[in-house]
């Protein structure tokens, strides 16, 4: 088993429409989580961070974190085509981050 | 406040050699994280340093190796290249101190090996 999974996608959804990334992991004792969003030829941008079980909202974005079921989300409100990039979950535990292979996310106009 | 630097941004080695990657962290970041990024694998961790120590590492060859510099800058060293060390290097750097664990990436450096 996988320490971070995700699904690989692609997703697409349509420009204006919210677009769901999920993210499961196997550490029951990770203590911070994040999402980062990487376009093509580029590296990781960090776009959240969450801590704390429930709902943390920056902008368009909010994650969600349920650590008894040990699964985070990413949820992009109003989804543009600029938007459109792989999407990587990451765990930390103590200083020892792990990452998914990432969501590849198409926004079509 | 400036970015991570990487330095080269791009390398082409051939088979046997070494090579050096550097890597500057965000002012005041004391931990330097160092990644392998392949279509196939994904990202890799590699290894973690934390004033000057290495403090995680992941499971690669001892091929691998790094250090990290008083002033936090780190180097990474690839020696005898495989044609599987063709991929992208990304550093990170964390403040990695109380409870706040975000990483911070820099643009990475291309390595081909041929």
């Amino acid at each position: 088993q996988k320490e971070v999974e995700q699904n690989s996608g692609p997703l697409s959804v349509p420009e204006g429409a919210i677009a769901s990334l999920n993210c499961t992991y196997s550490d029951r004792v990770s203590q911070s989580f994040f999402w980062y969003r990487q376009y093509s030829g580029k590296s990781p941008e960090l776009i959240m961070s969450i801590y704390s079980n429930g709902d943390k909202e920056d902008g368009r974005f909010t994650a969600q974190l349920n650590k008894a079921s040990q699964y985070v989300s990413l949820l992009i409100r109003d989804s543009q085509p600029s938007d459109s990039a792989t999407y990587l979950c990451a765990v930390n535990n103590n200083n020892d981050m792990r990452f998914g292979a990432g969501t590849r996310l198409t926004v079509k106009p | 406040k400036a970015g991570v630097t990487q330095t080269p941004r791009y390398l082409i080695k051939t088979r046997g050699q070494q090579v050096t990657l550097s890597c500057s962290p965000i002012s005041g970041h004391r931990s330097v994280s160092w990644y392998q990024q392949t279509p196939g694998q994904g990202l890799q961790f590699l290894f973690e340093y934390f004033s000057e120590t290495q403090r995680n590492k992941g499971n690669f060859p001892g091929r691998f190796s790094g250090r990290q510099f008083s002033n936090s800058r780190s180097e990474m060293n690839v020696s005898t290249l495989e044609l599987g060390d063709s991929a992208l290097y990304l550093c990170a750097s964390s403040l990695a101190r109380a409870g706040i664990y975000e990483q911070y990436f820099g643009p990475g450096t291309r390595l081909t090996v041929t």
